[in-house]
C-alpha cells in the first residue's frame, strides 16, 4: 500500500518568511495530493490540492509543487503571518475505490508539520 | 449549510464501558470514514464506508464497530476492547472515485477521554 512520508514534524519561520514542507509518497499509482491545515482543536480543512498531471499549482500566498519522477511533493508558504500556525497534513491518493491503506479514495496521510509563526 | 456534524464534542468513558459516537452529514457523499488522531502520529483510518450497509476494517479498526444502516450517518462504538481509547476521534465523508472532488469534508471532532 501507499506510504507518505512528511518533514518536518515541527517548522518555526519568522513573520514574513517562508515555509516549505515536504512528503514523499511510494506509490506511483498515486495521482492526487492534497493538503489539509488543522488549526488547534479544529478539524483538518482542505487548503490546496494537485493532480498528477500539473507540475505546480497556486493560490495566493501558497503552492505545491510535484515531482512524479522523484514522487514527491511541497507546499509552499510565502510572506507566513501568525494564521498560518497550524497543523499541516499532505496526503496521497490513487483514486481508486479499492483499499488501499487510505480508504476509499486512497488517501493516506503524512503525520503532520506543526508549523510556527515567530512574530 | 451542509457539512459533516459530529457529537458529541467531549466524551469520557468509564473503564469497561462502551460508548457511541456520532458522525451525520447531509452533502449526499457515499463514502464515509473514521480516523483516529494522536500527538505525532497523524491521522490513522479506523473504518470506512463506501455505500450503505457496507464498511470495510481500517489499520486501526481492534476495539471498534462501525454501522451504516443509512447514507446521512455512520456511528462509530469505542467498545471496552480498545485498551487506549483517549484520542481525537475524526469523521469524514468524500464522493468515492471522484479524486480531486475536493478531497475529505471532516467534521469537527469528538475528544474521547478515559477517566
Amino acid at each position: 500500500g501507499e506510504n507518505v512520508e512528511q518533514h518536518p514534524s515541527t517548522l518555526s519561520v519568522q513573520e514574513g518568511d517562508s515555509a516549505v514542507i515536504k512528503c514523499t509518497y511510494s506509490d506511483s499509482a498515486s495521482n492526487y495530493f492534497p493538503w489539509y491545515k488543522q488549526e488547534l482543536g479544529k478539524r483538518p480543512q482542505l487548503i490546496i490540492d494537485i493532480r498528477s498531471n500539473v507540475g505546480e499549482k497556486k493560490d495566493q500566498r501558497i503552492a505545491v509543487t510535484l515531482n512524479k519522477t522523484a514522487k514527491h511533493f511541497s507546499l509552499h508558504i510565502t510572506e507566513t503571518q501568525p494564521e498560518d500556525s497550524a497543523v499541516y497534513f499532505c496526503a496521497a491518493s490513487s483514486g481508486t475505490l479499492m483499499y488501499s491503506g487510505g480508504g476509499a479514495d486512497g488517501l493516506t496521510f503524512g503525520k503532520g508539520t506543526h508549523l510556527i509563526i515567530q512574530p | 449549510d451542509g457539512g459533516i456534524t459530529q457529537s458529541p464534542k467531549y466524551l469520557f468513558r468509564k473503564e469497561g464501558q462502551n460508548v457511541t459516537l456520532s458522525c451525520e452529514q447531509n452533502l449526499n457523499h457515499d463514502a464515509m470514514y473514521w480516523y483516529r488522531q494522536d500527538p505525532g502520529q497523524g491521522l490513522r483510518l479506523i473504518y470506512y464506508s463506501q455505500i450503505v450497509n457496507d464498511f470495510q476494517k481500517g489499520d486501526i479498526a481492534e476495539g471498534y464497530s462501525v454501522s451504516r444502516e443509512k447514507k446521512e450517518s455512520f456511528p462509530l462504538t469505542v467498545t471496552s476492547a480498545q485498551k487506549n481509547p483517549t484520542a481525537f476521534y475524526l469523521c469524514a465523508s468524500s464522493i468515492p472515485g471522484r479524486q480531486g472532488a475536493g478531497g475529505y469534508t471532516f467534521g469537527s471532532g469528538t475528544r474521547l477521554t478515559v477517566v
